[in-house]
Parts: C-alpha cells; sequence; structure tokens
C-alpha cells in the first residue's frame, strides 16, 4: 500500500522560506507525477504544482515566482519550497500521487498544517 | 487562471439522488478528458472517488458516477448515505499544463 508522509516546520516566520518534504513508501517515485497542493483553514483546495519522477516541474501561475519543487529517487522524497511567506500562506499542505497524469491524485499524505506568524 | 465553478451546497434525503456541477471552461474542463472529483471529510485528507471524467478507483462505490458534457462536469451520488455527506471538490488538467481545482460544494444529507 502506497503511504505518504509530510514533514517539516509547523511554524514559519513572515518572509522566511517555508520547506516541506514528502516521503514515498510502499511504492517507487517513478513513473508518476507528485503534486502539492494546500488549504487555508476553512477554504477550498489549492494546486500549487507538480514535480514529475524526472524533476520536470509546473507550478501554478500565481505562485511560480515564489515556488519551486525536486525530487529525490534515492530517497523516494518530493520537496517543496516555498519563499517569501506572508500569513496568506498559512495552510494544510499536502502532497499526493498525481500519477501517470497529474490528475488522477489516488494517494495522499494526511497532511500538515504550516502556520505563518511572528 | 481561474477556478472552476461549483455550487457551494447541495442537499437530498437518504435514498436519493444528488448531482453535482463543475463548469469551466474550453482551455480546462471542456478541452479534455481529465476532470477528477473528490471527497473530503472534516480534518481529512481528500480522496479521489472519480478521475478521467467517469472512471472510479477500485474499492469506490458504484454510486458515485462522473459525466461531461461541453464544459461542464458532474458527479451524481445515488442511494445517498450518511456517510456521503462531506465536501467535494472537482478538478481539471488545463491547456497550461497545470491542475486547477473547483471551489467546493459541501454536501449535506437531510
Amino acid at each position: 500500500q502506497v503511504q505518504l508522509q509530510e514533514s517539516g516546520p509547523g511554524l514559519v516566520r513572515p518572509s522566511e522560506t517555508l520547506s516541506l518534504t514528502c516521503s514515498v513508501s510502499g511504492g517507487s517515485i517513478s513513473p508518476y507525477f507528485w503534486n502539492w497542493i494546500r488549504q487555508p483553514p476553512g477554504k477550498g483546495l489549492e494546486w500549487i504544482g507538480y514535480v514529475f519522477y524526472n524533476g520536470d516541474t509546473n507550478y501554478s501561475p500565481s505562485l511560480k515566482r515564489r515556488v519551486s519543487m525536486s525530487v529525490d529517487t534515492s530517497k523516494d522524497q518530493v520537496s517543496l519550497t516555498l519563499t517569501s511567506v506572508t500569513a496568506a500562506d498559512t495552510a494544510v499542505y499536502y502532497c499526493a500521487r498525481g500519477g501517470t497524469v497529474i490528475t488522477t491524485n489516488d494517494y495522499w499524505g494526511q497532511g500538515i498544517l504550516v502556520t505563518v506568524s511572528s | 487562471q481561474s477556478a472552476l465553478t461549483q455550487p457551494a451546497s447541495v442537499s437530498g434525503s437518504p435514498g436519493q439522488s444528488i448531482t453535482i456541477s463543475c463548469t469551466g471552461t474550453s482551455s480546462d474542463v471542456g478541452g479534455y478528458n481529465y476532470v477528477s472529483w473528490y471527497q473530503q471529510h472534516p480534518g481529512r485528507a481528500p480522496k479521489v472517488m472519480i478521475y478521467q471524467v467517469f472512471k472510479r478507483p477500485l474499492g469506490v462505490s458504484n454510486r458515485f458516477s462522473g459525466s461531461k458534457s461541453g464544459n461542464t462536469a458532474s458527479l451524481t451520488i445515488s442511494g445517498l448515505q450518511a456517510e456521503d455527506e462531506a465536501d467535494y471538490y472537482c478538478s481539471s488538467y488545463t491547456s497550461s499544463r497545470t491542475l486547477v481545482f473547483g471551489g467546493g460544494t459541501k454536501l449535506t444529507v437531510l
């Protein structure tokens, strides 16, 4: 059974950088797309971007200036970095396996709440 | 990219059928057969119920079905059960090779 687990700091100061890791177990990173999706408290889902197993990426137009994603196939991990965070970036962050197309999202992590506050 | 349009809420009685719509444009919903639907219970991660417009993952009840006509996709839940009460989100692939979500629909089982 494929399992995803997000990890990283739960509190980030404004203007600093948010860094999260998604560890994949029970399956392989390849040949899949991996999405990062976030959900502000009480609000809907927002797609942040994807990283393909070969390292190709694409990001949401609204976040692309601040986002980067990477993949480490040797560790079965994908990573998210979001720079210059503000309170508006406070959300539960999910990683999800997009599948062989980015839209399937058949496996999700439990999510990690990241709060941006001083 | 703009979010896909979903009704904020729908409701139905046990045993009834309900349909949730998801309206986009020819650059997303209408242009590709890559619409997915997710169910999310409070405090839980979303779960895919339908992918590629009408396909059901293993283990998802056949009470859930998906369809698409033009720029609008639909999720139908038949034989409503109390456990179906949740938030539902649609998503679509877009011409920019991105993913876009709908604003979400709260389903209440009366």
